[in-house]
């Protein structure tokens, strides 16, 4: 069965540094998503993505933030300079479109932790 | 803006239980809404969407139930098994196509 993946699993950094998440969403699905879930928190929305373009953004999601479709099958979540605050579990999610019926479909996850 | 709420935020219960998993939400204007399975660790594995059209849907030993007029939605779980202990979480499609909007979760744990 297709499924999202993620790498990687975890990530360790020194705060102020540049991450990269990477996520392969499944193959015929055309709406990207990420979220993240602090230690003991909510999951929380942070980015919708669609056509080559965001569709819609949390407050979360700053200028610290930036998404982007490399190639036809990557989907990457890029944080500019890390604070002590981002760590937490973020997941990619995917889904073929956004009618009523769709389900999201989540990858496993990274665990990123900032020193 | 929408609220979910998720009681009790943990229940603990002896193999072949029948147990009920409550999700509340402020906004009725929802979509639809799913139930999440998340295991230790892992990421969310959908077990069920209800269309905001529909009153319940059913897989398995599972069945989930929406009153949209109450702002709730419950999951019933039959016959528990140990390999059910998971956190279970529903979260809502609301305010836009795009993002689920989650409750904090119910961690149950179904002990032999």
């Amino acid at each position: 069965e297709p499924e999202v993946t993620q790498t990687p699993s975890h990530q360790v950094t020194q705060m102020g540094q540049e991450v990269i998440l990477r996520c392969v969403p499944i193959s015929n699905h055309l709406y990207f998503y990420w979220y993240r879930q602090i230690l003991g928190q909510k999951v929380e929305f942070l980015v919708s993505f669609y056509n080559n373009e965001i569709s819609e953004k949390s407050e979360i999601f700053d200028d610290q933030f930036s998404v982007e479709r490399p190639d036809g099958s990557n989907f990457t979540l890029k944080i500019r300079s890390t604070k002590l605050e981002d760590s937490a579990m973020y997941f990619c999610a995917s889904t073929t479109g956004t009618g009523v019926t769709e389900t999201q479909y989540f990858g496993p996850g990274t665990r990123l932790l900032v020193l | 803006k929408q609220e979910v709420t998720q009681i009790p935020a943990a229940l603990s219960v002896p193999e072949g239980e029948n147990l009920v998993l409550n999700c509340s939400f402020t906004d009725s204007a929802i979509y639809n809404l799913q139930w999440f399975r998340q295991d230790p660790g892992k990421g969310l594995t959908s077990l069920l969407l209800i269309q905001s059209s529909q009153r319940e849907q059913t897989s398995g030993r599972l069945n989930a139930s929406l009153d949209k007029s109450s702002g709730r939605s419950t999951l019933y779980i039959a016959a528990s098994q140990p390999g059910d202990s998971a956190t279970y979480l529903c979260a809502s499609l609301s305010g836009g196509y795009n993002k689920l909007i989650f409750g904090a979760g119910t961690r149950l744990a179904v002990h032999p």
